[in-house]
């Protein structure tokens, strides 16, 4: 079964300062996603990268960057963290793009102070 | 406008009762998939439907592409359905994301 992992699975971050979160699959899957869901409300997309060394914007990209330094990882960077960046980060991996499952992590819990 | 609409919204049931989530899309997909959230918060994907029927158990997940609707079906209802239920679509345009619902919080009642 596909196996996705994420890390921190719960972080406090001040206000301002940096955040990293990262995923890791190991299902040899070329495209990977980041997604954020704020409470009562489904998922939506921040990055998404389909090859190593190279991300692409999603619906709300701004105030994030991402990095994907090989196949299996991928990470999302909040270079200053903001109370408005509260909420749970879903990573997800996939065959390709489009008419493939999406395998989703467990997702990490981000609380900005 | 928004894309997936789920309905209901929450829905209370006697365990043992039937129940029935909607997914209604605005656009033409790919595919659609179906997840429960556990109340800790994990996702897990229940189906990968891009049309037609599929069963799993006392679930069945239906895709109608020409009337552009999604539904989850629950059969004999059991406490531990409890959850959040999230459709999500996959569009035909190309943009290699999904497209998510609000989601239906499914409580089933002893």
């Amino acid at each position: 079964e596909a196996a996705v992992t994420q890390s921190p699975r719960s972080k406090v971050a001040v206000t301002g300062g940096k955040v990293t979160l990262s995923c890791h699959q190991t299902n040899n899957h070329d495209y990977m996603y980041w997604y954020r869901q704020d409470t009562g409300h489904g998922l939506r997309l921040i990055h998404y990268s389909y090859v190593a060394d190279s991300t692409e914007k999603g619906d709300i990209p701004d105030g994030y960057k991402a990095s994907r330094p090989s196949q299996e990882n991928f990470s999302l960077i909040l270079e200053l963290a903001s109370l408005s960046q509260t909420a749970v980060y879903f990573c997800a991996s996939s065959l390709t793009g489009g008419e493939y499952e999406q395998y989703f992590g467990p997702g990490t819990r981000l609380t900005v102070l | 406008g928004q894309q997936v609409q789920q309905s209901p919204a929450s829905l209370v049931l006697q365990e043992g009762e039937n129940a029935e989530l909607q997914c209604n899309f605005s656009t033409s997909l790919n595919s659609m998939q179906w997840f429960y959230q556990r109340p800790g918060g994990s996702l897990v994907s229940l189906f990968y439907n891009p049309s037609g029927t599929k069963h799993s158990g006392r679930l069945t997940s239906t895709t109608v592409i020409k009337e552009r609707r999604s539904s989850l079906h629950i059969s004999s209802s059991q406490t531990t359905d409890s959850g959040t239920y999230l459709c999500a679509l996959d569009p035909s345009s190309g943009s290699w994301q999904l497209i998510f619902g609000s989601g239906t919080q499914l409580t089933v009642m002893p």
